[in-house]
């Protein structure tokens, strides 16, 4: 199975702040890679697919890149809405496999 | 507007079966690939089950392989998750999710719990 390694496991950052999220797959998975943003008590939202499309009606803010086995998730000007836990989640086969999860707050 | 609808969780004791169900509206089913993903209490994502488009494929981790079953209703628009020999570790909120190239639309999950 191919793993995934999320960093950091949390974050504390300030409104209007820029953050980043890292995630690196233990083989290559060819930009087969999601990140999923999940509020607590609710279902995980994708924001971005195949490591940079921006999923829709996710704000611009929200950006992916990256490539064979590293990947990262930017926000922009972070928002107050921002607060959550977010995932990364790679798709190269149909077992596919989450990253352990970032929660994000505000500072 | 898609939506996706699961029912069937609860308190289950360890060692019996538990079927899960997931309605799906507002998109064309057969169409698409579907999956189970579950969330153990304050933990990560774990993929379950993926299922083809007409059901002739199916793939599973090795933590459920053997117990679980998905299949699929495509004249019903429903996706299932038979759940037989469960164990504590088991216990989750089960998403229901709709494969585009990834997982873009979940169900707001059902929860299950396996205790004596």
């Amino acid at each position: 199975d191919i793993q995934m390694t999320q960093s950091p496991a949390s974050l504390s950052a300030s409104l209007g702040e820029t953050v980043t999220i890292e995630c690196r797959a233990s083989e290559d998975i060819y930009s087969n890679l999601a990140w999923y943003q999940q509020k607590p008590g609710n279902s995980p939202q994708l924001l971005i697919y195949d490591a940079n499309s921006l999923a829709d009606g996710v704000p611009s803010r929200f950006s992916g890149s990256g490539s064979g086995t590293q990947y990262s998730l930017k926000i922009n000007s972070l928002q107050s809405e921002d607060v959550a836990s977010y995932f990364c989640q790679q798709y190269n086969n149909y077992l596919d496999t989450f990253g352990a999860g970032t929660k994000l707050e505000l500072k | 507007e898609v939506q996706l609808v699961e029912s069937g969780g609860g308190l289950v004791q360890p060692g019996r079966s538990l079927k899960l169900s997931c309605a799906a509206s507002g998109f064309t089913f057969s169409n698409y690939y579907m999956a189970w993903v579950r969330q153990a209490p304050k933990k990560g994502l774990e993929w379950v089950a993926t299922i083809s488009t007409s059901g002739s494929r199916t793939y599973y981790p090795d933590s459920v392989k053997g117990r679980f079953t998905i299949s699929r209703d495509n004249a019903k628009s429903s996706l299932y998750l038979q759940m037989n020999s469960l164990k504590s570790e088991d216990t989750a909120t089960y998403y229901c999710a709709r494969l585009g190239s990834t997982p873009d639309y979940w169900g707001q999950g059902v929860m299950v719990t396996v205790s004596s």
